[in-house]
């Protein structure tokens, strides 16, 4: 079964600095899509960014942007200019048919 | 557009009443997912369905839980009798069509079971 690690519960960064949030997967398959996704305290799921697996450039949003790395089977989400709002809980997903998601990192942003 | 609605938005009800969540999901799309989010779990697939029909329900815990997909717009997930230990977050998600593609969340339902 797919598998979907978060391995960091919490991170912390300061407004305007940039923060990496790491993500590893475990599948045999070969197209798949990966995705992050944002939880506020509002608690509603909103989607921040999606890589497709058959695209080797890395998927771009605004300040948002991953750095995909098939072989290694990692995904991290990297935030620049990081801002309050971003404060969030942020969820990696793995879809292979299933969605899968990780056990998520909260985020901190000190003003 | 509108997203994915979901009703009620919080729940409180005492053990072995009858829950019933609702969801509409985003007009065109194909598939309907219902997940169940708490702190210990973390997010679970409960069941899916595509195209009305259910296609995955072994996330789904045990006998007390029942989906129902009636028509394209609708689809209900029953509990009865309720527990305390059913107490979470309920999401219902669609996806325009199959499951890879992005899955577009509702805001969720918060049941509480005394």
């Amino acid at each position: 079964a797919q598998t979907v690690t978060q391995s960091q519960p919490e991170m912390s960064v300061q407004e305007a600095e940039t923060v990496t949030l790491s993500c590893t997967y475990d599948t045999s398959e070969s197209d798949y899509y990966l995705f992050w996704y944002k939880q506020p305290p509002s608690r509603q799921m909103i989607l921040v960014i999606r890589q497709e697996a058959y695209k080797q450039q890395n998927a771009t949003e605004n300040r948002f942007s991953v750095n995909f790395q098939k072989a290694a089977k990692s995904f991290s989400l990297k935030i620049s200019d990081s801002q309050l709002g971003d404060a969030a809980m942020y969820f990696c997903a793995y879809n292979g048919g299933v969605m899968r998601f990780g056990a998520g990192t909260r985020l901190t942003v000190k003003p | 557009d509108a997203g994915v609605i979901q009703s009620p938005r919080h729940e409180v009800t005492e053990m072995g009443q009858e829950v019933t969540l609702r969801c509409k999901p985003i007009s065109g799309h194909n598939s309907l997912f219902w997940y169940r989010q708490t702190m210990m779990r973390g997010l679970e697939l409960l069941i899916y369905f595509n195209n009305n029909v259910p296609i995955d329900d072994s996330g789904m815990p045990e006998d007390r839980f029942s989906a129902k997909m009636p028509n394209a717009s609708f689809s209900t997930l029953k509990i009865q009798p309720s527990e305390p230990r059913d107490s979470a977050v309920y999401f219902c998600a669609s996806t325009p069509s199959g499951g890879v593609d992005t899955q577009y969340f509702g805001p969720g339902t918060r049941l509480t079971v005394l």
